[in-house]
């Protein structure tokens, strides 16, 4: 069965870097997508963007440009999620979420646990 | 303020049909799949709905979607209390060239 386990809880201090892991099983790793998304504390959902595991092509929503970074390793089916400049604001639940095919127009059908990132001084 | 409009709450009996509203604009649900996502406290979203109206294998028929121009609505018919939970709206944004989810609406089975 398609399965993601994200990495474990982080705290961290401000202005900071988290890097948060995925690994895929169940699956072909590079056949399908991968998003990032993540939800503050009592707050909905936020999208940060998406990667193709097979080229390691990437799209990141405007509000995380130059401080996300999204690559993968294809020999351990693992997608890594680097946020740096790390803030308050940035304390949430990370999901890696795979998307339901290979474009960025896929959404998100298999979930990951979620990683808790707490940034604190 | 989210992209894709959803009510904050929307509550029903064991038994009867809810419906939960999502509302976009022509560069989201005008020209995207909308998907529904059901999150259970403290875990994490769950896929109810894809291409509109599509259900993944394992989601009870008793969930279903729908839409229409820029508007979709999930509709949950046979309320259960196993229900309870919040459910998000998503599509892709053409303008914003991202995903946009709705605000959430928080489901009550009375």
């Amino acid at each position: 069965q398609v399965q993601l386990v994200q990495s474990g809880a982080e705290v961290k201090k401000p202005a900071a870097s988290v890097i948060v892991s995925c690994k895929a099983s169940g699956y072909t790793f590079t056949s399908y997508y991968m998003h990032w998304v993540r939800q503050a504390p009592g707050q909905g959902l936020e999208w940060m963007g998406i990667i193709n595991p097979s080229g390691g092509t990437t799209s990141y929503a405007q509000k995380f440009q130059g401080r996300v970074t999204m690559t993968r390793d294809t020999s351990t089916s693992t997608l890594y999620m680097e946020l740096s400049s790390l803030r308050s604001e940035d304390t949430a639940v990370y999901y890696c979420a795979r998307a339901s095919g290979s474009s960025y127009y896929n959404g998100m059908d298999v979930w990951g646990q979620g990683t808790t990132v707490s940034v604190s001084s | 303020q989210s992209v894709l409009t959803q009510p904050p709450s929307a509550s029903g009996t064991p038994g009867q049909r809810v419906t939960i509203s999502c509302s976009g604009s022509s560069s989201n649900i005008g020209s995207s799949d909308v998907y529904w996502y059901q999150q259970l406290p403290g875990t994490a979203p769950k896929l109810l709905i894809y291409s509109n109206s599509q259900r993944p294998s394992g989601v009870p028929d008793r969930f279903s979607g729908s839409k229409s121009g820029t508007s979709a609505s999930l509709a949950i018919s046979g309320l259960r209390s196993e229900d309870e939970a919040v459910y998000y709206c998503a599509a892709w944004d053409d303008s914003l060239g991202a995903w946009v989810f709705g605000g959430g609406s928080r489901l009550t089975v009375l």
